[in-house]
C-alpha cells in the first residue's frame, strides 16, 4: 500500500519567509510525528499527533513554529520567519497508535538562505 | 549521558562478514526496542523490533539485555547492500519517550 508522503521534496526559501511543510500519513495510522533532521545528526522530535487528542507540541524549538493535523489525517508544519538554522531535513512519520512502530516519509529538505 | 547511545562507527567490514552493533539505554523503564536503517539522505526505515527473547530474520539478529541495558543487531554474511547507518530506538513509555540512537554508520567493502 501507500507509504508516508510528504511535500515538497525540497524547499529553499529566504530568511524571514513562512514555510508549510505537509505530511500524507498512511492510511489507517493514527499517530503522526514529525522530527528535525541535521546533517549528520540524530532525530530531533518537534510534535506528536494522536487520533483527536490535543497534540504534544513539547518538542517545538520555538513559537515559530507550529503543525495542525487536518481530520485526523493530513498534517501541516510550518514555520514562520524562517532562519537559517531552521535549514534541515523535516521527517514525519506514522504509527498504528500504541505499536511504536513508526514508518517515515521522505522528507523535505529545507535550505534557508 | 544520552538516553540511548551508539557507537557512530563507521565499521568498515568486508562483504561475507559478520558484523555486530551494541546500543545502549539509560532508562531502565525502557520496554520497547527497535532497529531502523537509514541509508544516506533517505528516511528511517523500521528493520525490526526487538523482543525480549530476541528474534531472527534472515541475516539478521536482534537481542536484547536487560541486567546491562543494551540491544545488540548482528548481521551475517554482510552484502554490500547492507551499507547503511542503523539507528536504535528505545521506548520507555508513551509516545513522548521514544528516543532515537543517532546511529552507527556501517561499510562493507567489496
Amino acid at each position: 500500500g501507500a507509504g508516508v508522503s510528504q511535500s515538497p521534496s525540497n524547499k529553499v526559501t529566504e530568511k524571514g519567509k513562512d514555510v508549510e511543510l505537509r505530511c500524507d500519513p498512511i492510511s489507517g495510522h493514527t499517530a503522526l510525528y514529525w522530527y528535525r533532521q541535521s546533517l549528520g545528526q540524530g532525530l530531533e522530535f518537534l510534535i506528536y499527533f494522536q487520533g483527536n487528542s490535543a497534540p504534544d507540541k513539547s518538542g517545538l524549538p520555538s513559537d515559530r513554529f507550529s503543525a495542525e493535523r487536518t481530520g485526523g489525517s493530513v498534517s501541516t508544519l510550518t514555520i514562520q520567519r524562517t532562519q537559517q538554522e531552521d535549514s534541515a531535513v523535516y521527517l514525519c512519520a506514522s504509527e498504528v497508535g500504541g505499536s511504536y512502530e513508526q514508518y517515515f516519509g521522505p522528507g523535505t529538505r529545507l535550505t534557508v538562505t | 549521558r544520552k538516553e540511548v547511545e551508539q557507537d557512530p562507527g563507521p565499521f568498515n567490514v568486508p562483504e561475507g562478514a559478520t558484523v555486530a552493533f551494541n546500543c545502549t539505554y539509560s532508562n531502565s523503564a525502557s520496554q520497547s526496542f527497535f532497529w531502523y536503517r537509514q541509508d544516506c539522505r533517505k528516511e528511517p526505515k523500521l528493520l525490526m523490533s526487538v523482543y525480549s527473547s530476541g528474534n531472527e530474520d534472515g541475516r539478521f539478529t536482534a537481542q536484547l539485555n536487560r541486567a546491562s541495558q543494551y540491544i545488540s543487531l548482528l548481521i551475517r554474511d554482510s552484502k554490500l547492500s547492507d551499507s547503511a547507518t542503523y539507528l536504535c530506538v528505545a521506548n520507555s513509555g508513551g509516545y513522548q519517550k521514544v528516543t532515537f540512537g543517532t546511529g552507527t554508520k556501517l561499510q562493507v567493502i567489496p
